[in-house]
């Protein structure tokens, strides 16, 4: 059973500070992807990296991908709270379908103004 | 309409009643998925349907039975259900190729409580 683990759980930061929220895992993956999901509604995916060691770059969010492609890192450079909300990362299976995404139990992110 | 939609949002139930829960997408994907997320827990992913065949039911009691008509259509039918059965079941779509890295795309979930 693949298992993706996510850090920390929960983090409460301050308006303008930077953060990082991690996601391991002992298995590799074909893919990783990263959702936020705000309350009532579902996950959003923000980002898809396949390439180990590849870095993305969306406006303030960085997501990089582990040279083995075993984890992932998503950072944010002066949090905003329109930023708070659920972050959730998926591994999609070694034999290349999505369908066998495997989520991590997420990051809850409050920023506060 | 856009996307994936779900109805009901919101839905109590008592553990003799029957209920049914829809997704509905509108992208044109030949893929659906039911999963299950509940406090705490990572997304678990109950069902998935590929071309109308169902290609995955991971372990999942058959108090849970899902019914796929159609590929924009996915239901899933509850019966004699139990208080642990209460979380929220969210639907999602995709377009299923080999290769995959196909981005899922997901319905704003039907929150259950079960009393």
């Amino acid at each position: 059973t693949q298992l993706l683990e996510q850090s920390p759980q929960f983090l409460s930061i301050q308006e303008g500070e930077n953060l990082t929220v991690y996601c391991n895992s002992s298995s590799v993956f074909s893919s990783l992807q990263w959702y936020r999901q705000e309350p009532g509604e579902g996950p959003v995916l923000l980002v898809t990296v396949v390439t180990g060691g590849e870095v993305k770059k969306l406006k303030r969010l960085t997501f990089q991908f582990g040279d083995a492609r075993k984890d992932s890192s998503l950072h944010i450079t002066a949090a905003q709270p329109g930023d708070t909300g659920l972050y959730l990362c998926a591994g999609a299976a070694h034999s290349g379908s999505a369908r066998q995404l495997t989520f991590g139990s997420g990051t809850q992110l409050t920023v506060l103004p | 309409e856009t996307g994936v939609t779900q109805t009901p949002r919101h839905l109590v139930m008592g553990m003799t009643n029957k209920k049914s829960l829809k997704c509905e997408q509108h992208l044109g994907h030949n893929a659906m998925y039911w999963y299950k997320q509940s406090a705490k827990k990572p997304l678990e992913l109950m069902f998935v349907y590929s071309l109308e065949e169902r290609v995955e039911n991971n372990s999942v009691p058959s108090r849970f039975s899902p019914e796929c008509p159609n590929s924009s259509h996915l239901f899933l039918h509850l019966h004699t259900l139990q208080p642990e059965d209460s979380a929220l079941y969210l639907c999602a779509s995709s377009q299923d190729w080999a290769g995959g890295q196909e981005t899922q795309y997901f319905g704003p979930g039907t929150r259950l409580l079960v009393l």
